[in-house]
């Protein structure tokens, strides 16, 4: 049982967009920058999304991040068949003293 | 461009131990906290442990807390994680990770993976 709560998986056809919600609590998301990470398994986690709501200059800005109380959000417009991968919400958990990840999200681009 | 090159997995018996090494090159190793994060089989990004720039600080997973030790060394740019009673649930994919921004600037987030080092714990 992850800290933070993500859908499984979420589906949509190229071109559409996605929402990727994550759900924490006052002790993490609520008083702490969120950040989003792009894995595919057996390789490198991705950065996708720092501070909330920051892109590193090469993700595209199809990809957006927000926060708002003790949930944030992913949003990918335009999607592309190479978006295919499993998406973490992650930040600093005050009470545990550690780092949270969501569960993961599975994105599949019908 | 940052390069984490994670090494010593491999297959070890439950109640051994293991070490891991991460060497890190392509930025000034010393002023980053460094984290261990780790991937079991069909599972998701489990945070295994941290430690600050200057070793200041160090914090565990709840499920390694005891068992793994993190450290590193700056002269030799090098992050390790001693892996001590190890169980089969440690069987994953172990993951370093470089932090930004640098030294302890309070909130976080991982910047840079190396590709991982596979640990699996089987009699």
């Amino acid at each position: 049982q992850s800290v933070l709560t993500q859908p499984p998986s979420v589906s949509a056809a190229p071109g559409q967009k996605v929402t990727i919600s994550c759900s924490g609590g006052t002790s993490n998301i609520g008083n702490n920058f969120v950040s989003w990470y792009q894995h595919l398994p057996g390789t490198a986690p991705k950065l996708l999304i720092s501070d909330n709501t920051a892109r590193p200059s090469v993700i595209p800005d199809r990809f957006s991040g927000s926060k708002s109380g003790t949930s944030a959000t992913l949003d990918i417009t335009g999607l592309q068949t190479g978006d295919e991968a499993d998406y973490y919400c992650g930040t600093w958990d005050n009470s545990l003293s550690a780092w949270v990840f969501g569960g993961g999200t599975k994105l599949t681009v019908l | 461009e940052v390069q984490l090159v994670e090494s010593g997995g491999g297959l070890v018996e439950p109640g051994k131990s293991l070490t891991l090494s991460c060497a890190a090159s392509e930025f000034t190793f010393e002023d980053y906290a460094m984290h261990w994060v780790r991937q079991a089989p069909g599972k998701g990004l489990e945070w295994v442990a941290g430690i600050s720039w200057n070793s200041g600080r160090i914090d565990y997973g709840d499920s390694v807390k005891g068992r793994f030790t993190v450290s590193r060394d700056n002269a030799r740019n090098s992050l390790f994680l001693q892996m001590k009673s190890l169980k089969t649930e440690d069987t994953a994919l172990y993951y370093c990770a470089k932090v930004y921004p640098p030294w302890d600037s309070g909130s976080f987030h991982f910047n840079s993976w190396g590709q991982g080092t596979l640990v699996t714990v089987s009699s």
